[in-house]
C-alpha cells in the first residue's frame, strides 16, 4: 500500500493555465507538507498543514494555494502558471507538527513533475 | 553562510569502503537532524535521524552529531553500488522550520 500518494505524476501545461496536484496519505499522520525541488535539486518547503490548519507558509507567490479538506489530504492549486514554476513538487507527511516535537521524520510522496511550456 | 551546507560531490567511493558524508548548519539552536537518500527521479527517503550529540548506528549507517561544531555526518560502511544516490541533510531550526541542504551525490565504484 502506498503511504503518501500524489496525482498526477507528470503534468505538462502552457503558461497562464491553472492546475492542481492532489496528495493523500494513509499513515494516519496529522501534518502534511508541500515541497518544491528545482532543477538544481534544491528541496524547499512551501507549506505545512496540521489537521487541516495552515501552520507554515513560506515566501511563495499567492498564485499557489494549498487546500486541506481533511487531515489525510493536502492539495496544491496553482494559478497563472509561469515558466519558473517548472519543478518537481513533493508532498510529505509526518506524525506530529514541527513545533510540537523534535521527532519530525517526514515521509515523501513520489513527486509530481510539472513542466510549464 | 548557507543555512545547511553540503559538498555537492560527486563523492566516489570503492565498493566495500566507508563513505563519509558531511553537513554543517548555521543555526546553533537547531535540535533535530535528518539524513535522506534520494535516487535519481525518485522521492527522498529517510534513512537516519539524530537528536543528541554523539553517534547513532542503524545497520551499515552511522549518524554523528556535534552541536558545538554545528556538524552532522553520515557514515556508510561496506558501501554497495545500491548506495549510489544523492544524500540530503535536513536540519530543524529553533523556529521549527526544516531546511534541506542541496545534497551530496555519492557514487559507489564496483
Amino acid at each position: 500500500d502506498t503511504a503518501v500518494s500524489q496525482t498526477p505524476k507528470y503534468l505538462v501545461t502552457q503558461m497562464g493555465n491553472d492546475k492542481s496536484i492532489k496528495c493523500e496519505q494513509n499513515l494516519g499522520h496529522d501534518t502534511m507538507y508541500w515541497y518544491k525541488q528545482d532543477s538544481k535539486k534544491f528541496l524547499k518547503i512551501m507549506f505545512s498543514y496540521n489537521n487541516k490548519e495552515l501552520i507554515i507558509n513560506e515566501t511563495v507567490p499567492n498564485r499557489f494555494s494549498p487546500k486541506s479538506p481533511d487531515k489525510a489530504h493536502l492539495n496544491l492549486h496553482i494559478n497563472s502558471l509561469e515558466l519558473g514554476d517548472s519543478a518537481v513538487y513533493f508532498c510529505a507527511s509526518s506524525q506530529v507538527p514541527l513545533r510540537r516535537s523534535s521527532y519530525n521524520e517526514q515521509f515523501f510522496g513520489p513527486g509530481t513533475r510539472l513542466t510549464v511550456l | 553562510q548557507k543555512e545547511v551546507e553540503q559538498n555537492s560531490g560527486p563523492l566516489s567511493v570503492p565498493e566495500g569502503a566507508i563513505a563519509s558524508l558531511n553537513c554543517t548548519y548555521s543555526d546553533r539552536g537547531s535540535q533535530s537532524f535528518f539524513w535522506y537518500r534520494q535516487y535519481s527521479g525518485k522521492s527522498p527517503e529517510l534513512i537516519m535521524s539524530i537528536y543528541s550529540n554523539g553517534d547513532k548506528e542503524d545497520g551499515r549507517f552511522t549518524a554523528q552529531l556535534n552541536k558545538a561544531s554545528q556538524y552532522v555526518s553520515l557514515l556508510i560502511r561496506d558501501s554497495q553500488p545500491s548506495d549510489s544516490a544523492t544524500y540530503l541533510c535536513a536540519v530543524k531550526r529553533r523556529d521549527d522550520k526544516i531546511i534541506f541542504g542541496k545534497g551530496t551525490r555519492l557514487h559507489i565504484l564496483p
